[in-house]
């Protein structure tokens, strides 16, 4: 079958950093995504990995292990407009997008 | 700036009713999605289209259709609303090659009394 994990909820203090984690499990691999969705409002894209390694670009990075089938998503250097979802989600052999549920970031002060 | 728009925020139907959903986007892309997002759920697919008057089913199809007759525009159709299709409704658009990044609309957040 096809899953992917990610935690339901995670709080982290303005200026700190966070880490959040993807875990995946899809028919065929054709590269990971990263999306962010503040409330009431769109996913925009973040970033893409189809190889392994750490993609940074600016204060967020991704990173992938594909022998792991496991992302994460680091934040550094948090501001409150960072409150938002992270939505992880897979390119399936079919070059479908798989998604997991998000996970709901809280920026505290 | 790329632009995905969707014809209401916000949308409150009866039981029964015949509902339509429009998606337009100004980006020339061939390939149009229309997902449901309900909490603690993932985003799921309904129906999805690579061309002009092509629809294939998504991983939850009943109780929809779609109409693709224009490359800028994919309608999603709920013949006859229900309770349980109170949700937010996605659509997205993507260009026609493997590295699928897909663009979203604001959404339309439906409620069926």
């Amino acid at each position: 079958g096809q899953n992917i994990d990610q935690p339901t909820e995670m709080t982290a203090t303005e200026g700190a950093i966070v880490q959040i984690n993807c875990t995946y499990q899809t028919s065929g691999f054709n590269g990971l995504f990263w999306y962010q969705q503040h409330a009431g409002e769109a996913p925009t894209f973040l970033s893409y990995n189809v190889l392994d390694g750490l993609e940074e670009k600016g204060r967020f990075s991704s990173f992938l292990s594909r022998s792991k089938g496991y992302s994460y998503l680091l934040l550094k250097e948090l501001q409150m407009k960072d409150s938002a979802s992270y939505l992880c989600a897979t390119l399936d052999s079919n070059y479908q997008l798989i998604w997991g549920a998000g996970t709901k970031l809280i920026i505290k002060p | 700036d790329v632009k995905v728009t969707q014809s209401s925020r916000y949308l409150v139907k009866r039981t029964g009713e015949k509902v339509f959903l429009e998606c337009v986007q100004d980006m020339d892309h061939e390939n149009m999605f229309w997902y449901r997002q309900d909490p603690g759920l993932g985003l799921r697919l309904i129906y999805f289209s690579y061309d002009v008057k092509m629809k294939e089913k998504g991983d939850i199809p009943e109780g929809y259709s779609v109409s693709r007759e224009k490359k800028e525009r994919f309608s999603l159709i709920l013949e006859s609303a229900s309770t349980n299709q109170t949700s937010m409704y996605l659509c997205a658009s993507s260009s026609g090659t493997d590295y699928n990044e897909q663009f979203f609309g604001p959404g339309t957040r439906l409620t069926v009394l």
